[in-house]
């Protein structure tokens, strides 16, 4: 599987923007870039997923580089509620499982 | 449309002892993924079923631990003679059939606890 690095965490304010990176740079062409979060004590929820262009969802914005070695999650404005580990992961060809490294926990402060 | 159910969400065995866990995909999801989370650790790949086949089941300890997905019903997580070591989160996820633009949905988990 393609190998993605992501910072163990990062920190942010209630309401603020949040710009959680993803490094892949052995992605292939056929690989989506997909984001899950896991909040605490809960199961993990799919958040958003792209393969070129930038995306969009109400959940969030994925921005893709355009060498596609590295994209970059944006929560537009950070609830309390948004507190997780934020899992980017490749998924392309026949993969057909998801393969979660360490993500990055993401503190937001009131 | 319910989401991916489990059950039990707690369960506590005694050392020993078989632990049944339940899944219940999305209404038309015939794939189901089972993982394990241990405790302040990361998400690790267990089992994929479709219905009435494993697939993989690579990520699976080799002993007292078996899957299946029947043609009807749940889809069961089975540990027999339960260590402490099998204390973990074990979630389930569903989907359609797989592929990289498709999304995986998890149920809540089941917090198996061996006493």
């Amino acid at each position: 599987d393609a190998k993605t690095t992501q910072p163990n965490s990062m920190e942010s304010n209630e309401e603020e923007p949040v710009h959680l990176p993803c490094n892949h740079s052995t992605i292939s062409g056929t690989d989506y870039i997909h984001w899950y979060r896991q909040l605490p004590s809960q199961g993990p929820e799919y958040v958003i997923h792209g393969l070129t262009s930038n995306v969009n969802n109400r959940m969030a914005s994925l921005a893709i580089a355009e060498d596609r070695k590295s994209s970059t999650l944006i929560l537009h404005r950070a609830t309390l509620r948004d507190a997780a580990v934020y899992y980017c992961i490749l998924r392309g060809g026949s993969n057909y499982k998801l393969t979660f490294g360490k993500g990055t926990l993401l503190t937001v402060n009131p | 449309n319910a989401g991916v159910m489990q059950n039990p969400r707690h369960l506590v065995r005694r050392r020993g002892q078989e632990a049944r866990l339940r899944c219940s995909p999305m209404k038309g999801h015939s794939h189901v993924y089972w993982y394990r989370q241990l405790p302040e650790e990361g998400l690790k790949f267990m089992v994929y079923l479709q219905k009435e086949n494993i697939i993989d089941e690579s990520g699976m300890p080799k002993e007292r631990f078996s899957a299946e997905f029947p043609k009807e019903g749940p889809s069961i997580l089975r540990i027999q003679q339960v260590v402490r070591g099998d204390s973990a989160a074990y979630f389930c996820a569903s989907s359609p059939p797989p592929g990289p633009n498709t999304e995986a949905f998890f149920g809540q988990g089941t917090r198996l606890t061996v006493v």
